[in-house]
């Protein structure tokens, strides 16, 4: 089993959906939790980042976090075609600068 | 302000020949880190630098790669001899430190090894 599992898609959703991005991960000891926006031939850039179980809310983008379930969501609301990008959740464990990537999803968001 | 800068942003070369990867982290950052992204694998970090320091190495592939960091303001990371299979984007990332600082990535070097 993958330390972290994200579902690939791709997924493709009309303009103004709310869209819900998830992963999964295996290792207890991790404890900060970030997702990353990647837009085509370019590096990942920080969207949300959180810290332990919670939700966490920033303009459309909401991030939560279930440590009970070891899984993580973001959550886009009234999602625009420059959201098209692909979303990489990563994580990490308190002690460790070592950040564990999920593959990334790939959403396009259609006008 | 200055982000994290890579050159080349593009590298083609044959099997075989050095490959030198260069790297300026944001001014400030103490920690630096390199990645390799592959469709198949995903993005997987390489090896990490804290103060100039190699922390971490464990996922360097093979001896072909090596990376330095002889100061605050650049990195390379080298593989000798290429193969094929090191076909992918590498991405240099910075963060400031400390257990709960993002990190932040430049815009990669796509090396294609022919």
């Amino acid at each position: 089993q993958k330390e972290v599992e994200q579902d690939p898609g791709p997924l493709s959703v009309p303009e103004g959906a709310i869209v819900s991005l998830n992963c999964t991960y295996s290792n207890s000891a991790f404890q900060y939790f970030m997702w990353y926006r990647q837009y085509s031939r370019k590096g990942p850039e920080l969207l949300m980042y959180t810290y332990s179980s919670g939700n966490k809310e920033d303009g459309r983008f909401t991030a939560q976090v279930d440590k009970s379930s070891k899984y993580i969501s973001l959550f886009i609301r009234d999602s625009q075609p420059s959201d098209s990008a692909t979303y990489l959740c990563a994580m990490k464990a308190g002690g460790s600068e070592k950040l564990v990537f999920g593959k990334g999803t790939k959403l396009t968001v259609n006008p | 302000d200055a982000g994290v800068i890579q050159s080349p942003r593009h590298e083609v070369t044959e099997m075989g020949q050095e490959v030198t990867l260069r790297c300026k982290p944001i001014s400030g950052h103490n920690s630096l880190f390199w990645y390799r992204q592959t469709m198949m694998r995903g993005l997987e970090l390489l090896i990490y630098f804290n103060n100039n320091v190699p922390i971490d190495d464990s996922g360097m592939p093979e001896d072909r790669f090596s990376a330095k960091m002889p100061n605050a303001s650049f990195s390379t990371l080298k593989i000798q001899p290429s193969e094929p299979r090191d076909s992918a984007v590498y991405f240099c990332a910075s963060s400031s430190g400390g257990k709960d600082q993002p990190q932040h990535f430049g815009d990669g070097t796509r090396l294609s090894i022919l």
